[in-house]
């Protein structure tokens, strides 16, 4: 059973960072790419970034580039995302999603639970 | 503004069939794979359609997928209760080399 658990959300300060990380079971994690998918309070989902099954190819959506970066840790089983620079337009449950192929152009079949970022002073 | 257009809204009664359509362009639908979601109220979206029209297993065939030229829809018939939430399509695409969504439909069983 595929299993995607988030962590690392909470309350920061305009400007400061965070970094979030998703833990995945249930399948060859290295095999597929991974994306984080964002939704704001009442809002709709907002692609955020994807990064291939190797690591080896990131896209980030327009609204973060330079900000926020993807990572992933193969031997871990975690993918990550470091968001720096935060504003409060980037408070929102932030999703890890698990893509259908290795590369990240096809579409997310899993989803984990989210995870709450808040931005505010 | 969303790249991929949706209705903001849909409704029916019991047991109506009801679509909901997802309007893009060449270098999105056009090229690429449709996925739809549903998200029930204070969860995480749940992958309804891939691939245009496959089901994945567990999802009722009363739901059913399609795609032409840069347009997708989706389709729910014998329509019920539980199937009120918001559902969301999402296809790739290749000039902004990222993913879109729709803004959303929600659907209301009246």
């Amino acid at each position: 059973e595929v299993q995607l658990l988030e962590s690392g959300g909470g309350l920061v300060q305009p400007g400061g960072s965070l970094r979030i990380s998703c833990a995945a079971s249930g399948f060859t994690f290295s095999s597929y790419a991974m994306s984080w998918v964002r939704q704001a309070p009442g809002k709709g989902l907002e692609w955020v970034s994807t990064i291939s099954g190797s690591g080896g190819d990131t896209y980030n959506a327009d609204s973060v580039k330079g900000r926020f970066t993807i990572s992933r840790d193969n031997s871990k089983n975690t993918l990550y995302l470091q968001m720096n620079s935060l504003r409060a337009e980037d408070t929102a449950v932030y999703y890890c999603a698990k893509e259908s192929d290795s590369s990240g152009w096809y579409g997310v079949d899993y989803w984990g639970q989210g995870t709450l970022v808040t931005v505010s002073s | 503004q969303s790249v991929l257009t949706q209705p903001p809204s849909a409704s029916g009664t019991p047991g109506q069939r009801v679509t909901i359509s997802c309007s893009g362009s060449s270098s999105n639908i056009g090229s690429n794979y449709v996925y739809w979601y549903q998200q029930l109220p204070g969860t995480a979206p749940k992958l309804l359609i891939y691939r245009n029209n496959q089901r994945p297993s567990g999802v009722p065939d009363r739901f059913s997928g399609s795609k032409s030229g840069t347009s997708a829809s989706l389709a729910i018939s014998g329509l019920r209760s539980e199937d009120e939430a918001d559902y969301y399509c999402t296809t790739w695409d290749d000039s902004l080399s990222g993913r879109v969504f729709g803004g959303g439909t929600k659907l209301t069983v009246l």
